[in-house]
């Protein structure tokens, strides 16, 4: 039983280019949510996709943007990065219902030059 | 504003002895809470939750405390194991889709 796979582990790019993560849920699931996590930071909340729409957003600006497909899976997609942006992007898949655990992924780490 | 605070950033117990890692948070909505585990280039492992209408879980070594009115909950790991060597995030829910992490503790096991 697969579990969230995440790609590409890393990743460098320079200030103002854009990226797309991606990620596959755990077997089972049709919920993904995206968190960032900063250096000796917790994960913060970027958004949930549910049924391929955008369920709940975190405090995040508008260069962060995503898209679920039909099969679940999901892409993260940050736009005219800045060097703050550099931190450790986590995928979580859960079931449908609110005070479901989250089952991450390894993460994809963004470093922004 | 912190919602779901770690005060403590670090903690080292001897191999065999209790590990106690702490969490507070600040919002009386919260009615959902998860324990995670992380180890490097991991993802955060989930260990156990508690829901609001209980104040204790219990999952092999690993319990969880939950005093509402103080808005504080703790895991206990018992006995603690150089395997338990890891960062400790607890999360919170207000019954939406997100969760609130705190910073996370950092357990270092002494064998």
């Amino acid at each position: 039983d697969a579990g969230v796979t995440q790609s590409p582990t890393h990743l460098i790019k320079t200030r103002g280019q854009q990226v797309t993560l991606r990620c596959s849920p755990k077997s089972g699931h049709d919920t993904v949510s995206w968190y960032q996590q900063a250096l000796g930071q917790g994960p913060q909340f970027i958004f949930q996709y549910y049924e391929e729409e955008e369920r709940q957003r975190g405090n995040f600006p508008d260069r962060f943007s995503g898209h679920q497909f039909p099969n679940y899976s999901s892409e993260l997609n940050v736009n005219a990065l800045l060097l703050g942006d550099s931190a450790l992007y986590l995928c979580a898949s859960s079931s449908r219902g609110r005070g479901e655990k989250l089952f991450f992924g390894s993460g994809t780490q963004l470093s922004v030059l | 504003d912190q919602q779901v605070k770690q005060n403590s950033p670090s903690l080292s117990v001897q191999e065999g002895r209790i590990s106690i890692l702490n969490c507070d948070y600040t919002n009386s909505m919260f009615d959902y809470f998860l324990w995670y585990k992380k180890y490097p280039a991991e993802g955060p492992t989930f260990l156990i939750s508690i829901s609001s209408i209980k104040d204790k879980n219990e999952d092999g070594r690993f319990t969880v405390f939950l005093n509402k009115s103080a808005k504080h909950l703790s895991l206990h790991i018992v006995p603690s194991q150089p395997g338990d060597s890891a960062v400790y995030f607890c999360a919170a829910s207000d019954g939406t889709y997100k969760y609130i992490f705190g910073t996370g503790t950092r357990l270092k096991v002494l064998a």
